[in-house]
């Protein structure tokens, strides 16, 4: 079936640092991405997005790229800082159910100060 | 400020009760989701709503149902809660998906 999932189970980083967060996705079909960050004890909450007809996507310190050539998305967090520490999904859209996401199992980053 | 709300934070059952997880939404989205979330194991679907009355099951409907009268509300049912659905139940709701889900803060059920 298909699945979206992301390379690395937790990441450490130096505060001040750039982080990457890896994700591949399975299905060519998939044609929107988003990225959700999770706090301890929260829901998750929206970060970014992408549409599969770009490349690259920016926000506040955050962003996006989707590679499709090779079904991969990753998000750069730059300047990380103590606050971004949470865990990370990655989610695609469902080529055959319009209708919900595929969600990959997260990332949890730690910022050490 | 727009928000997804569930009824209750941290919820304590005895196995075999029959628990109701409630979710209101105040933004019109049509689409309505319930997960769980495990370690290790992400976010889990076990039944969505893409209208009023409509339902369909996500991954691991097995031991749930849901109830969906309005718009607003979606209604998660353990119908004989076991220890095996110790969790975080997370509410999401959306537009069409290519706009992003947004998610409640979440239900910690625990099942003794």
């Amino acid at each position: 079936g298909e699945s979206v999932g992301l390379h690395l189970p937790t990441l450490s980083v130096q505060e001040g640092d750039n982080s990457i967060i890896n994700c591949a996705y399975s299905n060519s079909a998939s044609d929107y991405f988003i990225w959700y960050k999770q706090e301890s004890g929260k829901g998750p909450q929206f970060i970014i997005d992408i549409r599969s007809n770009m490349d690259k996507r920016q926000g506040q310190r955050v962003t996006v790229l989707l590679n499709k050539t090779v079904k991969h998305l990753s998000l750069q967090i730059a300047a990380t800082q103590p606050g971004d520490s949470a865990v990370y999904f990655c989610a695609g859209s469902n080529a055959g159910n319009n209708r919900k996401l595929i969600w990959g199992l997260g990332t949890s980053l730690a910022v050490n100060p | 400020d727009v928000k997804v709300t569930q009824s209750s934070r941290y919820l304590v059952k005895r196995t075999g009760e029959k628990v109701f997880l409630e979710c209101v939404q105040d933004m019109d989205h049509e689409n309505m989701f319930w997960y769980r979330q495990d370690p290790g194991l992400g976010l889990r679907l076990i039944y969505f709503s893409y209208d009023v009355k409509m339902k369909e099951k996500g991954d691991i409907p097995e031991g749930y149902s849901v109830s969906r009268e309005k718009k607003e509300r979606f209604s998660l049912i353990l119908e004989s809660a076991s220890t095996n659905q110790t969790s975080m139940y997370l509410c999401a709701s959306s537009l069409p998906v290519k706009y992003g889900y947004t998610f409640g803060s979440g239900t910690r059920l625990t099942v003794v």
